[in-house]
């Protein structure tokens, strides 16, 4: 069936540094990608949707200079956070959205990125 | 306003017994879905239930039922005969305008299920 594959799964980084999270569909072509944050304890925000061949929507608060996403290709999504600092410390987790009428109509979700900035 | 209401923060429930758990949403989208997400401590999001706004019955999936009270806009998961394995983070969600699948969901709370032997 669909997946969506996304690493790392977990990662440790300086503050100050950079960090590419990727999400790639397997086995279909995902045209819009969901990119959501989770915080210790707290339910799952949305960042921002990433749509191939354009600009991603960011959500209100959601810096886009820090956060970058880009949607190169149908089965490829990135999230790279950009001068990662502390508070970036989150749950990342990726989902692209199923069709209706599609087995179980439900979304696709990447298994998630534990980020910790040190 | 919150979309999407969870109230209940966490939930004890004894092993082999049925437990509830609690949703209410808010939408004026006539044409929405209902989910629900089981959240291990892995934090990979599993999928469990849905229910589409047009649907007549209930959702049943396995040991999962959804009680879905389209006037008073609720959708409570029942999970019976619950195992130890239950033990997780759910979380409800819903999707607006299903039609076209590309809205993303909008997720509640939380409530953290623990099963005791």
């Amino acid at each position: 069936g669909a997946v969506v594959s996304q690493h790392p799964s977990r990662v440790i980084c300086k503050s100050g540094t950079s960090v590419k999270i990727e999400c790639r569909s397997l086995d279909f072509q995902a045209t819009t990608m969901f990119w959501y944050r989770q915080f210790p304890k707290q339910s799952l925000m949305l960042m921002a949707t990433s749509n191939e061949g354009s600009k991603a929507t960011y959500e209100q608060g959601v810096e886009k200079d820090k956060f970058l996403i880009n949607h190169a290709s149908l089965t490829l999504s990135t999230l790279t956070v950009t001068s990662a600092h502390p508070e970036d410390s989150s749950f990342y987790i990726c989902s692209a959205p199923a069709r209706w009428g599609q087995t179980g109509t439900e979304a696709f979700f990447g298994q998630g990125t534990r980020l910790t900035v040190v | 306003a919150q979309k999407i209401t969870q109230t209940q923060p966490g939930m004890f429930v004894q092993e082999k017994e049925a437990v509830t758990l609690d949703c209410t949403y808010d939408t004026s989208d006539p044409s929405y879905g209902l989910f629900w997400y089981k959240q291990p401590s892995s934090g990979e999001m599993i999928f469990l239930i849905y229910q589409g706004s047009y649907d007549q019955q209930n959702a049943t999936e396995g040991r999962y039922s959804l009680n879905f009270q389209k006037a008073r806009k609720s959708a409570n998961l029942v999970i019976s005969a619950s195992q130890l394995g239950d033990s997780a983070m759910y979380f409800c969600a819903m999707r607006e305008d299903m039609d076209t699948g590309r809205r993303a969901l909008t997720f509640g709370s939380g409530t953290r299920l623990q099963v005791q032997p």
